[in-house]
């Protein structure tokens, strides 16, 4: 079974601070996918980042940037420079490969992201 | 390019009536797969279909079906509708057959059960 939890259930910044999202799995497959999805107000969620498990480099795509350690099963999401547009919640998400994991994401229960300015 | 779609946007049935929902997947994205979302379940798979087909099932009773299209579109039903599905039913699409692309979402169904 795969198992995706969010530690942190809110948080809530000034504007232009840093937001460090955590995210620990759990998974059989040797193989797998992580996502980071956005889901604001209107409900509808937005990708955001995606990194397979062999593949430990972490980048930084505008104000995102990741740090995954298949070591610590961990996946952290960093926001830089923090905006009112990005109050939302975030949720982490696990999708297996090549077992009965395929084609699904698991899902944590998602941090909540407060921006004030 | 229009982005996934989802009719309608809210509804509101009875306890024991039964509900059809329709997704309308990113043209040419073939793999539609739908999750529900309720503040105290959070996020959970139903099903995921490619080219008509049933390809993985979440844990939820058998009164939650669903079905593809030849044109991809999707729809899916709950028979005897209970209190508990109250949720807000997710669709999302992907362009091909691989699990290792990222989905992309629709705004939603709001589903009120009374």
């Amino acid at each position: 079974a795969q198992k995706v939890t969010q530690a942190q259930t809110e948080i809530s910044v000034v504007e232009k601070e840093d937001v460090t999202l955590d995210c620990v799995y759990e998974t059989r497959d040797t193989t797998y996918y992580l996502f980071w999805y956005k889901q604001p107000p209107s409900g509808e969620l937005v990708f955001l980042i995606r990194r397979n498990s062999f593949d430990e480099q972490n980048e930084i795509s505008g104000r995102y940037s990741w740090n995954f350690q298949k070591s610590t099963s961990s996946f952290n999401f960093t926001i830089t420079a923090s905006q009112v547009v990005d109050s939302a919640v975030y949720f982490c998400a696990l999708s297996g490969m090549g077992s009965s994991n395929d084609y699904k994401l698991s899902f944590g229960a998602g941090t909540t992201v407060t921006v004030r300015a | 390019k229009a982005g996934v779609t989802q009719t309608p946007r809210y509804l509101i049935k009875t306890r024991g009536q039964q509900v059809t929902l329709s997704c309308s997947p990113i043209s040419g994205h073939r793999s539609v797969s739908w999750y529900q979302q309720t503040p105290g379940q959070g996020l959970q798979f139903l099903f995921e279909y490619f080219s008509e087909t049933q390809r993985n099932k979440g844990n939820f009773p058998g009164r939650f079906s669903g079905r593809q299209f030849s044109n991809s579109r999707s729809e899916m039903n709950v028979s005897t509708l209970e209190l508990g599905d109250s949720a807000l039913y997710l669709c999302a699409s992907k362009t091909r057959d691989t699990f290792t692309l990222e989905q992309y979402f629709g705004p939603g169904t709001r589903l009120t059960v009374t």
